[in-house]
């Protein structure tokens, strides 16, 4: 079975600042990984997603993350945060079963941003 | 294009009652999940459908629990005596294809269900 973890409930940054989220995978086959983004009482927003294309992976709002299987890692990233980017942030992974796609989400992080 | 919508946005019930929740997908997408949302669980899978037919039923909670879908289109949720440990925000999300676990899934803004 395939898992996800996401480091850190709370992230807060200043404005300006790097943004980096951290989310770490388990699978025992070839994942697609994908992170999500939450505004308060809105559904989820797809951000970006991994699909075995490229190990970087650009998303939108400037958002990035990049694939590393040795790490086992999807760690996603901004250059400079934005307060408009203070979100619940999900990441999630998805294994081909042959029967579903069902999405497996990390516990996500809130990213505060400060002035 | 419309997204998916679900409704109601919010449904206040008293314990022991049934409720229905609604989800029209995205029109055109063939695959529909429910997912629920809760502080002590996370974001969790319930049910997925392709087409009308159901494969995957693993994360249902109980047999009180049950979905339907007709048309390939519209989908109910459906929550018998309802206990307060099935509060929760329920997402409803669709994609267009389940060719490959890569498919992008698409959520509406969620039912809110508060049970009394």
């Amino acid at each position: 079975a395939q898992s996800v973890t996401q480091l850190g409930s709370h992230v807060s940054v200043s404005e300006g600042a790097l943004v980096l989220l951290r989310c770490n995978y388990s699978s025992s086959v070839p994942p697609y990984l994908f992170w999500y983004v939450q505004y308060p009482n809105q559904g989820l927003q797809l951000l970006l997603k991994y699909t075995s294309a490229a190990t970087l992976v650009k998303g939108i709002n400037g958002f990035e993350a990049e694939f590393k299987k040795s790490e086992t890692s999807f760690h996603l990233t901004k250059p400079s945060a934005h307060m408009s980017d203070a979100a619940e942030y999900f990441c999630a992974v998805s294994v081909n079963t042959g029967t579903a796609s069902k999405l497996t989400f990390g516990t996500g992080t809130r990213l505060q941003v400060t002035l | 294009g419309a997204g998916v919508s679900q409704s109601p946005s919010n449904k206040v019930t008293e314990k022991g009652k049934d409720v229905e929740l609604r989800c029209d997908p995205i029109s055109g997408h063939t695959a529909l999940y429910w997912y629920r949302q809760s502080l002590g669980q996370g974001l969790e899978f319930l049910i997925y459908f392709q087409g009308n037919s159901a494969p995957d039923k693993s994360g249902l909670p109980s047999d009180r629990f049950s979905a339907e879908r007709t048309g390939g289109s519209v989908s109910t949720l459906t929550i018998q005596r309802t206990q307060q440990e099935d509060s929760a925000v329920y997402l409803c999300a669709s994609s267009y294809t389940t060719s490959g676990s890569s498919d992008t899934q698409y959520f509406g803004p969620g039912t809110r269900l508060t049970v009394l």
